[in-house]
């Protein structure tokens, strides 16, 4: 069964660090773009950040550009999202999502993990 | 990158087609086809109906479609069913820089 299962999220303070993980299973893993997509509480879906099949290349939005920065480790099969400088505006249910190819959309996601920033 | 504008909602009646716009610029949606449509019902992960435009997977209603027109693309869902009712996301290539920018978000009601 192919599956992506978050872990990681937490409440921490604003000004803290996180690391979100998320394991692959059911498919070959270092083949794919992988994504992490967020959503605020009742709101829309915003798109964080992106690392191609051999993490060479990475791509952030500019909310997150600079505090956040996105890994894999293949032979893990595994994704990371560290997050610095965290923000109340951060609080939110984190996805990680796989790409179906080359960007034309995101075939396969988990069901997240919750990042609470709160003092 | 601004966001995709959907209409917050849409609703229809069983049995009818409805259509979910999705505008943006010529710098993401008129710029590629690469738009692709994230149906998600309360408390659930989306679930990806449409990609590349035009293209459902494996396992999709064919009663989903897309399309594109200049800088708007568009959901069609026909034969509105009771399970339809969500919430549906845009989301399209917007180029290197920010690769990736979703819509507002559309809630569809069936009546």
């Amino acid at each position: 069964e192919v599956q992506l299962v978050e872990s990681g999220g937490v409440v921490v303070q604003p000004g803290g660090s996180l690391r979100l993980s998320c394991a692959a299973s059911g498919f070959t893993f270092d083949d794919y773009t992988m994504h992490w997509v967020r959503q605020a509480p009742g709101k829309g879906l915003e798109w964080v950040s992106l690392i191609s099949w051999d993490g060479g290349s990475t791509y952030y939005a500019d909310s997150v550009k600079g505090r956040f920065t996105i890994s894999r480790d293949n032979s893990k099969n595994s994704l990371y999202l560290q997050m610095n400088s965290l923000r109340t505006e951060d609080t939110a249910l984190y996805y990680c999502a796989k790409d179906i190819s080359g960007g034309s959309g995101m075939d396969v996601w988990g069901q997240g993990t919750t990042v609470t920033v709160s003092s | 990158q601004s966001a995709l504008t959907q209409p917050a909602s849409v609703s229809g009646s069983p049995g009818q087609s409805i259509t979910i716009s999705c505008t943006g610029t010529n710098s993401d949606v008129g710029g590629y086809d690469l738009v692709s449509w994230y149906q998600q019902h309360p408390g659930k992960a989306p679930q990806l109906i449409i990609y590349a435009g035009i293209e459902r997977p494996s396992g999709v209603s064919s009663r989903f479609s897309g399309s594109k027109s200049g800088n708007t693309a568009s959901l069609t869902i026909s034969g509105l069913q009771a399970e339809d009712e969500a919430d549906y996301f845009c989301c399209s290539y917007a180029g290197v820089t920010t690769p990736l920018v979703f819509g507002t978000g559309t809630k569809v009601t069936v009546l």
